[in-house]
Order: structure tokens, then C-alpha cells, then sequence
């Protein structure tokens, strides 16, 4: 079955970085585009950016460009994303998630179980 | 950006109950719409795509309809299991936004 098992939590420093991972398995990792999305305490849903685990390509949210970076590493099904110059507003849980198709319009049929990302001083 | 406004933003209702959440699009994004549910502390969960068709394992009360600019999303009797927070998400154009969320209750 279809699994995306993420990392765990992380409290940081304003300034500094996290690296976020999602372990994926039960499917071909190189078929399905990921997402991340984020969801500050008590907020809504915010997507980042996608990565195309194939090719390595990647699509990121103006909002964060400059910020975020996706990778993955195809040898062990896993994708990363790691966000840089940390504010207390990025104080959120940080999902990934699967695109249901092999297009990166696709909706997210399967979700990671969430990281929280706690930043403060 | 396409922006994504739900209304109501918070519903009750009792078991057994008809409900109807309706997500507008700043601009049209043909059928380019999903719907989401979640429960507290739990990833969101896909219910519809493409704006009408259910996503595998969604039970059939769930159903959503609409093209352009304005879509609903209808369960067509309440269960205990169905009061959770509900967004709806277009994946027309990058980036890709949801709606702020409406939250369904228990009346």
C-alpha cells in the first residue's frame, strides 16, 4: 500500500534552516509528482512547491522562492525539502503529498502524516 | 494567483442531514477542482477531483459539481464521521491555492 512516512518534529532558531524528508513506498517513486504543503496552527492549507522525483524538476510558490529547496534521492525513494531563513511565521506542519496522476496539475491522493517545523527563539 | 473563497465558513448540522459547501474561483479554472476533507491533527484526505468524480474508497454520499468559477460539494446525508473541516483546491494554474476551509459541526 501506498505509505509516505515523513521525518520528525523540529524546533529551530530563527535565521536558521530545517530539512523536512518524505520516505515513500508501495509505488513507483519516479511516476507521481510531490507536493508540499504547509499548515500554520489553526490556519489553512498552503502549497509550496512540487518536485518531479524522474527528473528532479522542480516548481516552487513565489512566495518561496529563494527559501525552499526540493530534492530527492531516487536510491531510497525520498524526497527532502528544506526552507532556509526561518521566521516564527513559518511555524507550521509541513506535509507532502502525492499528485494522483502523472501530471503535476494532478490532486494529492496520498499525504505524508505532517512534521511539525516549531521556530523560535 | 486564483483565489478560493468557501462559504459558509462554518456549518451545523445533525446526522442524517443534507449539506451543500459551495467554492467560487477568482478567475475560471474549467474542472480543475478538488475537495478535501480533515479531521484534527490528520493530513487532508481526497474526496473529489475534477470536480465531480469521487475519489476511490469515498463513500457515495459525497458528490461535487460545478465547472468555471463555482463548484459545491454536497453530502447527501450526514454521518458522525463527516463533521470535520473541508477545502476545496484548484490545480488549474500554478500556484495552487484552496479555499480557506469551512468547518462543519455538530448542531
Amino acid at each position: 500500500q501506498v505509505q509516505l512516512v515523513q521525518s520528525g518534529a523540529e524546533v529551530k532558531n530563527p535565521g536558521a534552516s530545517v530539512k523536512v524528508s518524505c520516505k515513500a513506498s508501495g509505488y513507483t517513486f519516479t511516476g507521481y509528482y510531490m507536493h508540499w504543503v504547509r499548515q500554520a496552527p489553526g490556519q489553512g492549507l498552503e502549497w509550496m512547491g512540487w518536485i518531479n522525483p524522474n527528473s528532479g524538476g522542480t516548481n516552487y510558490a513565489q512566495k518561496f522562492q529563494g527559501r525552499v529547496t526540493m530534492t530527492r534521492d531516487t536510491s531510497i525513494s525520498t524526497v527532502h525539502m528544506e526552507l532556509s531563513r526561518l521566521r516564527s511565521d513559518d511555524t507550521a506542519v509541513y506535509y507532502c503529498a502525492r499528485g494522483r496522476g502523472y501530471s503535476a496539475y494532478e490532486p494529492f491522493d496520498y499525504w505524508g502524516q505532517g512534521t511539525l517545523v516549531t521556530v523560535s527563539s | 494567483d486564483i483565489q478560493m473563497t468557501q462559504s459558509p465558513s462554518s456549518v451545523s448540522a445533525s446526522v442524517g442531514d443534507r449539506v451543500t459547501i459551495t467554492c467560487r474561483a477568482s478567475q475560471g479554472i474549467s474542472s480543475w477542482l478538488a475537495w478535501y476533507q480533515q479531521k484534527p491533527g490528520k493530513a487532508p484526505n481526497l474526496l473529489i477531483y475534477a470536480a465531480s468524480s469521487l475519489q476511490s474508497g469515498v463513500p457515495s454520499r459525497f458528490s461535487g459539481s460545478g465547472s468555471g468559477t463555482d463548484f459545491t460539494l454536497t453530502i447527501s446525508s450526514l454521518q458522525p464521521e463527516d463533521f470535520a473541516t473541508y477545502y476545496c483546491q484548484q490545480a488549474n494554474s500554478f500556484p495552487i491555492t484552496f479555499g480557506q476551509g469551512t468547518r462543519l459541526e455538530i448542531k
